[in-house]
């Protein structure tokens, strides 16, 4: 089992739509979750950190945690195509200082 | 402020040669860690300098090595090049090692052909 595990996709959404990006992690002793996009060729780009159960919302995107069905999700609200790109789900457990990477999710908005 | 910047680009070299790639943290932040992204895994850590030491490593072989200097700027080194070698090299620098409250915000990356 991955230690984050994420559906590659790709995720195909129509312009305008919510595009719903999900990760589980195996470590419980997990304590912050970050949500990176990725565009191609470029390197990966901050969207934004969670650490508490819970919805934490920054614009059009909302990142949900529920730490005890070791899940985290990114929802994208009135989707762009600009907004299409790889997004990666990185968890950061206890103890260690190196964050853990899922392979990403590709995400297609459609005009 | 400056992003992390990361030289050279681009590079191309044999088996058996070695590597050296640098990085310049954003001003203030004093940790810098580096990953490797290939198509096949992801994103892998490789180490992690803090204060010009070592605080973490990743699941790479010796070959990969690294270092951070008094200024926070930091190289690593790949010696006797081998194919698989050929990815994405990424450094992330964070104003301290705390993972929770400092995320990483990445350079544009080195990417290295060996051929």
């Amino acid at each position: 089992q991955k230690e984050v595990e994420q559906n590659s996709g790709p995720l195909s959404v129509p312009e305008g739509a919510i595009a719903s990006l999900n990760c589980t992690y195996s470590d419980r002793g997990s304590q912050s979750f970050f949500w990176y996009r990725q565009y191609s060729g470029k390197s990966p780009e901050l969207i934004m950190f969670i650490y508490s159960n819970g919805d934490k919302e920054d614009g059009r995107f909302t990142a949900q945690l529920n730490k005890a069905s070791q899940y985290v999700s990114l929802l994208i609200r009135d989707s762009q195509p600009s907004d299409s790109a790889t997004y990666l789900c990185a968890v950061n457990s206890a103890g260690r200082r190196a964050l853990t990477f899922g392979s990403g999710t590709r995400l297609q908005v459609q005009p | 402020k400056a992003g992390v910047t990361q030289t050279p680009r681009y590079l191309i070299k044999t088996r058996g040669q070695q590597v050296t790639l640098s990085c310049s943290p954003i001003s203030g932040h004093r940790s810098v860690s580096w990953y490797q992204q290939t198509p096949g895994q992801g994103l892998q850590f490789l180490f992690e300098y803090f204060s010009e030491t070592q605080r973490n490593k990743g699941n790479f072989p010796g070959r990969f090595s690294g270092r951070q200097f008094s200024n926070s700027r930091s190289e690593m080194n790949v010696s006797t090049l081998e194919l698989g070698d050929s990815a994405l090299y990424l450094c992330a620098s964070s104003p301290t090692p705390d993972g929770k409250n400092s995320p990483l915000h990445f350079g544009n990356g080195t990417r290295l052909t060996v051929t």
